[in-house]
């Protein structure tokens, strides 16, 4: 298995732009998580998805975060309008859904707004 | 009160010695408890669960106190290959869902 991929590897983009960070799962993992990591937070859950359905956005910092995951095997997460403050590395991750085992991580997507 | 803490370290410690690391959690209802490690620039990978009887993996050990909320790691024989980040995570029951919720991680340097 190829485990969860994720692109771009890096993005760096102006301020105002829109970003799509893209993700695909491990096959037959049910749930996707979307992280950002930085100094100051650490990894910090965004959004995530039981069967495609988004289950809890509560994490999204703010209405310019939106994601979707349209099947079982992509997920996107778009930031429109970026702010510079939005930099971080962004990691998807996915688990089975059944029982209660360990996520599986992406190589991540390191963001620069400038 | 973040929900998972750790102590960010660094630990700075030479070659063979044995090192310990502890993490605290806040949620009660939580399930199920890992270690992931995370080097510079990667992703965290799962290093292992932690079970309640504790568990030993090589040079590792992990163990677990419920009453307590607390989590811990020991490291025997260091070596330089174990210089990373340890994130202490936590599956906690919500909604239906087991949410993995991290630490912000605990910095280890091995040096000769």
């Amino acid at each position: 298995d190829a485990g969860v991929i994720q692109s771009p590897r890096h993005e760096v983009t102006e301020m105002g732009q829109e970003v799509t960070l893209r993700c695909k799962p491990i096959s037959g993992h049910n749930s996707l998580f979307w992280y950002r990591q930085t100094m100051m937070r650490g990894l910090e859950l965004l959004i995530y998805f039981n069967n495609n359905v988004p289950i809890d956005d509560s994490g999204m910092p703010e209405d310019r975060f939106s994601a979707k995951m349209p099947n079982a095997s992509f997920s996107t997460l778009k930031i429109q309008p970026s702010e510079p403050r939005d930099s971080a590395v962004y990691f998807c991750a996915s688990r089975e859904q059944v029982g209660n085992t360990e996520a599986f991580f992406g190589q991540g997507t390191r963001l620069t707004v400038v | 009160r973040k929900e998972v803490e750790q102590d960010p370290g660094p630990f700075n410690v030479p070659e063979g010695a044995t090192v310990a690391f502890n993490c605290t959690y806040s949620n009660s209802a939580s399930q199920s408890f890992f270690w992931y490690r995370q080097d510079c620039r990667k992703e965290p990978k799962l290093l292992m669960s932690v079970y309640s009887s504790g568990n030993e993996d090589g040079r590792f050990t992990a163990q677990l106190n419920r009453a307590s909320q607390y989590i811990s790691l020991l490291i025997r024989d260091s070596k330089l290959s174990d210089s990373a980040t340890y994130l202490c995570v936590v599956n906690s029951r919500a909604g239906g869902s087991y949410i993995p919720t991290f630490g912000r991680g605990t910095s280890l340097i091995v040096h000769p």
